[in-house]
């Protein structure tokens, strides 16, 4: 089975600019959950789709937006980027949550600059 | 809200020696628990969790954890440090919400000495 591939792995943006940022899950996996994770800290969460809906959000403003497809694969939008948004952004997928687990990709490291 | 204190930032410990990482969450309601590792540049990979079975849980790589309810604990422990073994390990709680989100720990960097 194939796990949970995001792209690109590294991607560089001006302060002020959009970026998009991709996720396919793994096979059969219904739930996408997207985290950030700062340098040197844990992972927080930014919100989770699942059937196309989103089914939660975490602390993060409206300028993070996503999307999911009836793939189940996912994207990850942040508007005016700013220097914070610089990050590691990972992508968790789960059949129906969190009892079975979540598969991470190996994540998007974005740099604003 | 679910919160995670994980007690050192930095552990280092011997080869062979007894690896001990601490996580303690804070709940009202047993919640599930997890560890995670992470190796540099890479994503998290699951090592065990717990979901209500057995207090004791065993996951990869001989990795085991105890959950205790009366402590609110839930620390990983490995009889025998190797070498691979160093990384980024993050403990963390889910919501019981509808979205079921992971809520992580601040992270301890293990390093194994030769």
């Amino acid at each position: 089975e194939t796990g949970v591939t995001q792209s690109p792995t590294h991607l560089i943006k001006t302060r002020g600019q959009q970026v998009t940022l991709r996720c396919s899950s793994q096979s059969g996996h219904n739930t996408v959950s997207w985290y950030q994770q700062a340098l040197g800290q844990g992972p927080q969460f930014i919100f989770q789709y699942y059937r196309e809906e989103e089914n939660g959000r975490g602390n993060f403003p409206p300028r993070f937006s996503g999307l999911q497809f009836p793939n189940y694969s996912s994207e990850l939008n942040v508007n005016a980027l700013e220097l914070d948004d610089s990050a590691l952004y990972l992508c968790a997928s789960s059949l129906g949550g969190d009892r079975y687990g979540y598969t991470f990709g190996s994540g998007t490291r974005l740099t604003v600059v | 809200a679910q919160s995670v204190t994980q007690l050192g930032s930095h552990v280092s410990v011997s080869e062979g020696a007894l690896v001990l990482l601490r996580c303690n969450y804070s709940s009202s309601v047993p919640p599930y628990l997890f560890w995670y590792v992470q190796y540099p540049n890479q994503g998290l990979q699951l090592l065990l969790k717990y979901t209500s079975a057995a207090t004791l849980v065993k996951g990869i790589n001989g990795f085991e954890a105890e959950f205790k309810k009366s402590e609110t604990s839930f620390h990983l422990t490995k009889p025998s440090a190797h070498m691979s073994d160093a990384a980024e390990y993050f403990c963390a709680v889910s919501d019981r919400g509808s979205a079921r989100q992971l809520t992580f720990g601040s992270g301890t960097q293990l390093t194994v000495l030769p």
